[in-house]
C-alpha cells in the first residue's frame, strides 16, 4: 500500500549512459513532481505535471527529459549522463497544483551514481 | 543569495530538550510555511504548514510564521531519540500561478541523544 513508489532504489552508472527512473502514486493525486536532492540534502524542485501536463519545467539541461503516461505515473530520463548528476532523486505528488503548495506526498528516492 | 536560509547544523541535544529550529526567506510573497522531516535515507514527509503569520501546534511540535521578520521557526518540545532527523523547511505560493512550487531550506540535522 506505498504511496508514491520509485524504482530503481539505486541507479550505479557509468558517464555517458542513459538512464530512465519511474515513479508512481496511488493516491489518486492529480499533480507529480520531480525533485533532485544533491549531497548537501539541498532539494530543489525539477518539473511537475498536473494531469499529464507540464506545469513547472525549472532551468534543468534538456538532457532530462520527464513523461508523464498518465496522471499517477511520472518518469524521468537522463541522457548521456555526468558526474554532477549523481545525487538523490525524489518524486512526490499532490492532489492538484494548489494543495501542492502545501502538501506533497515524497516517495523513497533514487540514488544515482554516476562514476 | 539563497531564497530561503536554514542553518544546516549538526544540532545534538540530550532527550528532554526543547529545540528551535530556524528558517529566514527574502521572498515577501510566500504564504505557505512548511516543515518537512526526513530520516536518514528515506523520502521527506510533511510534519506541518502554516498559512501566512501565525502560530500552529500539533502535539510537541508548534510552527510560528513571522512574516514580519520573514522568520519561520519550528519547536519541538520533550524531544525524542526518534525526532532525529533532517528538518527541511519549504515555502510556496504566490500570485495567481500557484503551481505547487515549494522552495527548501538547506535542511537542518538534529540529533537526540538519549
Amino acid at each position: 500500500d506505498t504511496a508514491v513508489s520509485q524504482t530503481p532504489k539505486y541507479l550505479v552508472t557509468q558517464m555517458g549512459n542513459d538512464k530512465s527512473i519511474k515513479c508512481e502514486q496511488n493516491l489518486g493525486h492529480d499533480t507529480m513532481y520531480w525533485y533532485k536532492q544533491d549531497s548537501k540534502k539541498f532539494l530543489k524542485i525539477m518539473f511537475s505535471y498536473n494531469n499529464k501536463e507540464l506545469i513547472i519545467n525549472e532551468t534543468v539541461p534538456n538532457r532530462f527529459s520527464p513523461k508523464s503516461p498518465d496522471k499517477a505515473h511520472l518518469n524521468l530520463h537522463i541522457n548521456s549522463l555526468e558526474l554532477g548528476d549523481s545525487a538523490v532523486y525524489f518524486c512526490a505528488s499532490s492532489q492538484d497544483r494548489t494543495s501542492g503548495s502545501y502538501e506533497q506526498y515524497f516517495g523513497p528516492g533514487t540514488r544515482l551514481t554516476v562514476t | 543569495q539563497k531564497e530561503v536560509e536554514q542553518d544546516p547544523g549538526p544540532l545534538s541535544v540530550p532527550e528532554g530538550a526543547i529545540v528551535s529550529l530556524n528558517c529566514t526567506y527574502s521572498n515577501s510573497a510566500f504564504q505557505y510555511f512548511m516543515w518537512y522531516r526526513q530520516y536518514s535515507r528515506k523520502g521527506p514527509e510533511l510534519l506541518m504548514y502554516t498559512y501566512s503569520s501565525g502560530n500552529k501546534e500539533d502535539g510537541r511540535f508548534t510552527a510560528q510564521v513571522d512574516k514580519s521578520s520573514k522568520y519561520i521557526s519550528l519547536f519541538i518540545r520533550d524531544s525524542q531519540p526518534s525526532d532525529s532527523a533532517t528538518y527541511l523547511c519549504a515555502m510556496s505560493g504566490w500570485g495567481s500561478s500557484n503551481t505547487g512550487k515549494l522552495i527548501f531550506g538547506q535542511g537542518t540535522t538534529l540529533q537526540v541523544k538519549p
